[in-house]
């Protein structure tokens, strides 16, 4: 299986500060249809996930700019560019590109 | 926008079955992959099952194979989840996705408890 390693495990910040998140592959992420299938998701306290990045940096409908993905091989980032109160929770990275697909696991953001 | 709604969770004996559902509304269910996770308690998630637009294209993670079976309904805008042979590790959240490979999650998860 692809290992999924994330770092930060725990990322305390200060609201309006930016905040940055590495996810690294143990395999190259690009499918056969030359897409790369490497999503990041939010999982608040207490609520679904809820996903913000798709294919590495597509933003979802909904989630604000300050959010942004980036990366290609094996290595990967999530960055929030000004970190926000209602941010705090754990995100994950996961892959989709190599059956069974496989998360991070989860970097804890809180404010300080 | 898009919505899905899990259920059948429940309360089970080592050993024992649930079926779990999905309803979907807010896209054209049948053009799409569905997926099933589940997140343990205090875990991370994990992806256990897909199921293509016709159903032809269905995988399963190791550790459900051969005790889980998804399946879909295109007419009710539905997915399931059989799970027989419930173990204590089955316990958790368990979610169902639009799409695979980059999932959307809709909806609020159903509690599947396994204990004796």
């Amino acid at each position: 299986d692809v290992v999924m390693t994330q770092s930060p495990l725990s990322l305390p910040v200060t609201v309006g500060q930016p905040a940055s998140i590495s996810c690294r592959s143990s395999q190259g992420l690009v499918y056969g249809d030359g897409n790369t299938y490497l999503n990041w998701f939010q999982q608040r306290p207490g609520q679904s996930p809820r996903r913000l990045i798709y294919m590495v940096s597509k933003r979802d409908s909904g989630v604000p700019d300050r959010f942004s993905g980036s990366g290609s091989g094996t290595d990967f980032t999530l960055k929030i560019s000004r970190v926000e109160a209602e941010d705090v929770g754990v995100y994950y990275c996961m892959q989709g590109t190599h059956w069974p697909w496989t998360f991070g696991q989860g970097t804890k953001v809180e404010i300080k | 926008q898009v919505q899905l709604v899990e259920s059948g969770g429940g309360f089970v004996k080592p050993g024992g079955s649930l079926r779990l559902s999905c309803a979907a509304s807010g896209f054209t269910f049948s053009d799409y992959y569905m997926s099933w996770f589940r997140q343990a308690p205090g875990k991370g998630l994990e992806c256990i099952s897909y199921i293509s637009q016709g159903g032809s294209d269905i995988m399963y993670a190791d550790s459900v194979k051969g005790r889980f079976t998804i399946s879909r309904d295109n007419t009710d805008n539905s997915v399931y989840l059989q799970m027989d042979g419930l173990r204590a590790e089955d316990t958790g959240m368990y979610y169902c996705a639009k799409r695979t490979r980059a999932p959307h999650f809709g909806g609020p998860g159903t509690l599947v408890t396994v204990s004796s």
